[in-house]
């Protein structure tokens, strides 16, 4: 069975710097995606970045990079120059089956960091 | 374009009765899914469309959760004889289809809380 694991239940950091939030998956499949999701007071949950099990490149979108470490099975976010806007929860989802397949389509997702970014 | 939709934001109603939560998926969405937050936890799959049929419903947690999408675009959550257990924000997420590659676009959820 497919496992997130966040560790750390909340964070802080200034604004402007950069930030590691943490994660690490555990799965039997050799194919998967790992997500990582932000969930403002507000309650909706906002797509942030993608990383395919097979892909060579960390993931990066704008200021999103995933640290993403196979043989540790570890699919870290960084934030860099954060901003007061960044304060949310943040949740890694991860979702096992191959590109193009359907099989095994639900998304697994850890328990959360709560980020605070303080002026 | 237009988000994934769910009516109603909130809802409150006593032990025992019947509730249905609404989800209106992004246009053109073929995958369909519902989740539940419980407070301070992460969201729990309950179910997944691919068009209109239900492609895996095992994280329905009993009898009481049933799900329809009978024209492969709005999708109902009907909770009969609801229990205080029941008590979470219920989430819905579209995609464009169900494989692994895309990426799922969540509604703001409805909130239900049974007194």
């Amino acid at each position: 069975a497919q496992k997130i694991t966040q560790t750390q239940p909340g964070m802080f950091v200034q604004e402007k710097e950069a930030v590691t939030l943490d994660c690490t998956y555990d799965t039997s499949d050799q194919s998967y995606g790992l997500f990582w999701y932000k969930q403002p007071s507000s309650g909706e949950m906002i797509f942030l970045i993608y990383q395919g099990s097979y892909d060579e490149q960390n993931a990066t979108e704008g200021r999103y990079s995933l640290n993403f470490q196979k043989a540790r099975k570890s699919a870290n976010l960084v934030i860099s120059a954060s901003q007061l806007g960044d304060s949310a929860m943040y949740f890694c989802a991860m979702r096992e089956g191959a590109p193009g397949e359907t099989s095994g389509s639900r998304l697994t997702f850890g328990e959360g960091t709560q980020l605070t970014v303080n002026p | 374009g237009a988000g994934v939709s769910q009516t109603p934001s909130n809802k409150v109603t006593e032990k025992g009765k019947y509730v249905e939560l609404r989800c209106d998926p992004i246009s053109g969405h073929t995958a369909l899914y519902w989740y539940r937050q419980s407070l301070g936890q992460g969201p729990e799959f309950l179910i997944y469309f691919q068009g209109t049929g239900a492609a895996d419903d095992s994280g329905l947690p009993n009898d009481r959760f049933f799900a329809v999408r009978p024209e492969g675009s709005v999708s109902t959550l009907k909770i009969q004889r609801t229990e205080r257990g029941d008590s979470a924000v219920y989430l819905c997420a579209s995609s464009l289809d169900g494989t692994a590659t895309y990426e799922q676009y969540f509604g703001p959820g409805t909130r239900l809380t049974v007194t």
